[in-house]
């Protein structure tokens, strides 16, 4: 099977901007996950839909947003960037059944300037 | 989700056996241990998870102890593509508790 895929790999941006990064899960992956990476504060959770109803949110603002397809693939999207939003963000697909073997994409490596 | 404590870094020579350890003292009885892994500007990567037995897979085995406060991941013959921050995470399964809970996790490096 074919992994998980994400796209862009790597993207710049500009304060203010919006950005939206797209998720593509394992196929017969329902679960899709969100995660923020970056050195100061590691790996954290963003949140999670599942059927196309998000059922998990991490602590980010309402800038952060998401959405999942009927094919379960997934965007989320960043409005009104902050440097501090320069990060990697990881994606990952699990089966409904055991959500926390979960299968990560290579990110998406977003630094705004 | 409890708390986990890892050692920051380890060293491990290629060839030999690299035991990770981890303690979690609070956790519950319908929680599970996990273990990913994260090489160098890779996404994580699932190695194994076990409730109260030992378990082995082909990547690596997971030994818990009876009181389940503390675990050992071991790589049985690490090689230098086993060089990654690992981390341990303590976590019910199912439904919609879906999330990870990363901590600093252990920095492995494996040396020839």
């Amino acid at each position: 099977k074919a992994g998980v895929t994400q796209t862009p790999r790597y993207l710049i941006k500009t304060r203010g901007q919006q950005v939206t990064l797209s998720c593509s899960p394992i196929s017969g992956h329902r679960s899709v996950s969100w995660y923020q990476q970056t050195p100061g504060q590691g790996l954290q959770f963003l949140f999670e839909y599942f059927s196309e109803t998000q059922r998990n949110k991490g602590n980010f603002p309402g800038r952060f947003s998401g959405r999942q397809f009927s094919n379960s693939r997934s965007e989320m999207n960043v409005s009104t960037l902050e440097l501090g939003d320069s990060a990697l963000y990881l994606c990952a697909s699990s089966t409904q059944g055991d959500s926390r073997e979960q299968y990560f994409g290579p990110g998406t490596r977003l630094t705004v300037t | 989700d409890a708390k986990t404590t890892q050692p920051t870094s380890m060293d491990c020579a290629e060839g030999r056996a690299a035991n990770l350890p981890c303690n979690h003292s609070t956790i519950s009885g319908n929680e599970y241990v996990y273990w990913y892994r994260q090489i160098h500007s890779q996404g994580p990567q699932y190695i194994i998870h076990g409730l109260k037995n030992n378990e082995t897979n082909e990547m690596a085995s997971l030994i818990i102890t009876e009181d389940r406060k503390s675990s050992t991941l071991i790589l049985p013959h690490a090689t230098l593509r086993d060089t990654a921050v690992y981390y341990c995470i303590v976590t019910r399964t199912g439904g919609s508790q879906g999330n990870l809970i990363f901590g600093k996790g252990t920095k492995l490096s494996v040396k020839p």
